[in-house]
């Protein structure tokens, strides 16, 4: 158990409906960050909130809507998705405002869009 | 920009053997942290060991010890008495310290045969 949860941890949806991942940390860190882990690719950051403010959005598509109501929760909102984003996406923390601080990840949310 | 690269896509080895996995970066900055990370099938990215850039010393971690050549730009893991715990995805990643954010390599697939 590292300190952080995301659900659903699985979840299967049609290019057509709107979804939303929930990731929620309980370590007291201040930062929060998406990723992206597709098959025989590295991870891909999709966005990054410090202190509850969007500080980087890695050329995201704009079907992808990241929400960070406070440094505990971070949501990523979906809709009109395509296959080629089905992916397991990874949820993390960190202090953020130490050099040395490790990233602590939660299980991830298999998703597959049909 | 940074890059990782894990050249290896998957390795084996027997149990109790040592194993070695690479891992090259390129970079500009002079002040960085590498990382390794472990997912095992349960998908939690685990963080096995941190190497901080102005430390010429190697790091270790009980088992898990690292081989940082800064000139070479090359981060290798050395996993000692494998075990079948051992078996998982590895991720060499680096940061720079801003908002802590991490670029990953490919990963390589890890396997302990019995």
């Amino acid at each position: 158990e590292t300190g952080v949860t995301q659900t659903p941890r699985h979840l299967v949806m049609g290019m057509t409906n709107k979804k939303s991942l929930k990731c929620e940390q309980h370590l007291g860190h201040n930062a929060m960050y998406w990723y992206k882990q597709s098959a025989k690719k590295p991870l891909e950051l999709m966005f990054v909130y410090n202190f509850k403010e969007q500080t980087e959005n890695n050329s995201v598509p704009s079907r992808f809507s990241p929400e960070c109501p406070n440094s505990s929760h971070l949501f990523l909102h979906l809709h009109t998705l395509q296959p080629e984003d089905s992916a397991l996406y990874l949820c993390a923390s960190s202090q953020g405002d130490r050099f040395n601080t490790e990233a602590f990840f939660g299980q991830g949310t298999r998703l597959t869009v049909v | 920009a940074q890059t990782v690269t894990q050249s290896q896509p998957e390795m084996s080895v027997q149990e109790a053997e040592t194993v070695t996995l690479s891992c090259t970066y390129d970079t500009s900055e002079n002040n960085y942290y590498l990382f390794w990370y472990k997912q095992p099938p349960s998908r939690q990215m685990i963080l096995v060991i941190r190497q901080e850039a102005y430390k010429q010393q190697n790091a270790t971690e009980n088992r898990f010890s690292v081989n940082f050549q800064k000139a070479a730009k090359s981060f290798s893991l050395k996993i000692s008495d494998s075990q079948l715990g051992d078996t998982a995805m590895y991720f060499c990643a680096y940061s720079t310290g801003a908002n802590s954010k991490l670029t990953f390599g490919k990963g390589i697939t890890l396997s302990v045969r019995p």
